[in-house]
């Protein structure tokens, strides 16, 4: 069971909006930055989202990411079959010294 | 371009061993520090090491403590992962993942190579 919680599966119709949630604690989230990848089955992770809400170069603009207290969103607006697959949020905690992953969530457009 | 190979996956016998490799390029290896991220079949993410920048820190997973050995050679722009005592537990996709930050770790990982399959089965 992970430590960060995560719904195991949201969907949405095509160029409609989702969001998915990752709860924490305050030795985790509540005190370290979080990341969201995206794994398509077959294919490495890729990072999305880091510092909470900063984009790579490359990720578009419909993939948003917040944090709130012990908490956090990962938004994408305008959704594309293409982005079916698999996310995952991931932080730093305090007190295990260890990188925590969600359980991930699967996409379905 | 950052490029991230990783090698030495197999299939091993329960209680046997095995040494992992992750060769990079497109980047100042030794300025970064690496982690193992492992995804068993049907099951999600799991963080499983971290060695730093240069080499002084890990860390690892309880699951692995004691098991697992990671280690740098800065020099050949390389990682190693030496597993011990593998159990059916350990059966999974092992990749190296680059942190994102320099000369520290934060635990995000902006560079991820493609994998390498260990499965532990007698």
């Amino acid at each position: 069971q992970s430590v960060l919680t995560q719904p195991p599966s949201v969907s949405a119709a095509p160029g409609q909006r989702v969001t998915i949630s990752c709860s924490g604690s305050s030795s985790n989230i509540g005190r370290n930055f979080v990341s969201w990848y995206q794994q398509v089955p077959g294919t490495a992770p890729k990072l999305l989202i880091y510092d909470n809400d900063k984009r790579p170069l490359g990720i578009p603009d419909r993939f948003s990411g917040s944090k709130y207290g012990t908490s956090a969103t990962l938004a994408i607006t305008g959704l594309q079959t293409g982005d079916e697959a698999d996310y995952y949020c991931g932080t730093w905690d305090s007190n295990l010294s260890a990188v925590l992953f969600g359980g991930g969530t699967k996409l379905t457009v | 371009e950052v490029h991230l190979v990783e090698s030495g996956g197999a299939v091993v016998q329960p209680g046997g061993s095995l040494r992992l490799s992750c060769a990079a390029s497109g980047f100042t290896f030794g300025d970064f520090a690496i982690h193992w991220v492992r995804r068993p079949p049907g099951k999600g993410l799991e963080w499983v090491s971290l060695i730093s920048w240069f080499g002084e820190t890990t860390y690892y997973a309880d699951s692995v403590k004691g098991r697992f050995t990671v280690s740098r050679d800065n020099t050949k722009s390389s990682l190693f992962l030496q597993m011990t005592g593998l159990t059916t537990d350990d059966t999974a996709f092992y990749y190296c993942a680059k942190d994102t930050f320099y000369r520290g770790f934060i635990g995000q990982f902006d560079s991820w190579g493609q994998g390498t399959l260990v499965t532990v089965s007698s």
